[in-house]
């Protein structure tokens, strides 16, 4: 068990450009979470993966972010076209059932 | 719709006092409660879980909470404070298996700072 790896760690992007993130899960999680921190704030709930499949979309998710989980291990998540109100942490978190919830150390996005 | 209120934004001791961080929930269905704490640029620690076992729930470095149903609250307390526990402390409630998905919904968070 080697916990919930996030790439990058930091990233800073310009306005306008695309970004991408990756979680690892711990390899016997069905579950995937990812969520998003603005400063001062607690995180937010952005999407849920059981397996490969993408079950819950929080309002949060603007039509520019994509979320993927192939073959139900690692994840992806996709902003396009960013912008300076999506510099946050972005974390994901994996478990295998309701009380089991292991966080990454998250990415820091920020768009200039 | 679960929900979580973090009563105090920041809170202020001095080391070796007790420490007493608020938490109330509202949840539609028998909710799953949980403390979180986030140390600067590190990522979220599990302190301690309530899963609808005891009441009193003891956790990691000396913390406990205590679940009061009827008071829908899970206060988080330690009776002496250590420099170390400097940190932002988050309550965060999942609806479990009769709400959805298990997502967890996090309050605003607490701010704890401790002066020697």
């Amino acid at each position: 068990d080697t916990g919930v790896s996030q790439d990058p760690r930091h990233k800073i992007t310009k306005r306008g450009q695309n970004v991408t993130f990756r979680c690892d899960p711990i390899s016997e999680h069905n579950r995937l979470y990812w969520y998003r921190q603005t400063l001062g704030q607690g995180p937010e709930f952005l999407t849920y993966f059981q397996n490969e499949a993408q079950l819950e979309k929080s309002r949060l998710l603007s039509d520019r972010f994509s979320a993927e989980r192939p073959k139900g291990s690692f994840s992806t998540l996709e902003i396009q076209r960013t912008e300076q109100g999506d510099s946050a942490m972005y974390l994901c978190a994996s478990g295998s059932g309701p009380y089991g919830y292991t966080f990454g150390s998250g990415t820091r996005l920020t768009v200039v | 719709a679960q929900s979580v209120t973090q009563l105090d934004s920041h809170v202020s001791v001095s080391e070796g006092t007790p420490v007493l961080l608020r938490c109330n929930y509202s949840s539609s269905y028998s909710p799953s409660l949980f403390w979180y704490v986030q140390h600067p640029n590190k990522g979220l620690q599990l302190l301690l879980k309530y899963t609808s076992a005891a009441t009193l729930v003891k956790g990691i470095n000396g913390f406990e909470a205590e679940f009061k149903k009827s008071e829908t609250s899970f206060h988080l307390t330690k009776p002496s404070a250590h420099m170390s526990d400097a940190a932002e402390y988050f309550c965060v409630v999942s609806e479990g298996s009769g709400g959805s998905n298990y997502k967890l919904t996090f309050g605003k968070g607490t701010l704890l700072t401790v002066n020697p």
